[in-house]
């Protein structure tokens, strides 16, 4: 598979514990994204990166959030101190160049309890 | 990013055309169309884009107006499997903009 991968799949957590999600873009991708996603609405832009330089961060990623691209290659987003509103699908793209398609993964569904 | 304006809701049958409008009155010279679809329970998948002319790929067509402040996503033969939701995007070509989802038109097709 070629793809976008994400892991973990699902992630139930406590509130107050810290999280961290992994995506694996498509090679040769130079531009990856991460978007969250709640029930009924469409996916909001958190972040993306260009090779491994952050160009891009949305008012939506609080001081919790920190995403990392350190080679270039696959991406990590942590969620310090999780809170309930954190629950939601968490989605990651990649494309080739901004005026390209974006490939999507099949996201990670946190549910903080 | 400029925003596009598209019905909340639409229905079609099985095997018919569908007509996915979407209305973007001020997109710059600078910015693509994009169309995404998401299924239930999948992340959104690429369906299409195009600046000025119209396109067609093996998932469907995407016809732009003139003055480009319109386009439709069009389905030739509808089938089950394309009930999702359906964005249509603008995104600037010439600088380093990512992707701004609205909500979309939920598409249902019936049997």
């Amino acid at each position: 598979d070629t793809g976008v991968s994400q892991d973990p799949r699902h992630k139930i957590t406590k509130r107050g514990q810290n999280v961290t999600f992994r995506c694996d873009p498509i090679s040769e991708h130079n531009r990856l994204y991460w978007y969250r996603q709640t029930l009924g609405q469409g996916p909001e832009f958190l972040t993306y990166f260009q090779n491994e330089a952050q160009l891009e961060k949305s008012r939506l990623l609080s001081d919790r959030f920190s995403a990392e691209r350190p080679k270039g290659s696959f991406s990590t987003l942590e969620i310090q101190r999780t809170e309930q509103g954190d629950s939601a699908m968490y989605l990651c793209a990649s494309s080739l160049n901004a005026g390209r398609g974006a490939f999507f993964g099949q996201g990670t569904r946190l549910t903080v309890v | 990013d400029a925003k596009t304006t598209q019905p909340n809701s639409m229905e079609s049958n099985e095997e018919e055309p569908v007509h996915l409008p979407c209305n973007h009155s001020t997109i710059s010279g600078t910015d693509y169309i994009h169309w995404y679809r998401q299924l239930p329970s999948q992340g959104p998948e690429y369906v299409i884009h195009g600046l000025t002319s119209n396109v067609n790929n093996r998932m469907a067509s995407l016809a732009i107006a003139e003055d480009r402040k319109s386009s439709t996503l069009i389905l030739h033969r509808a089938t089950l499997r394309d009930a999702a939701v359906y964005y249509c995007i603008l995104r600037d070509g010439g600088s380093q903009g990512n992707l701004i989802f609205g909500k979309g038109t939920k598409l249902s097709v019936k049997p």
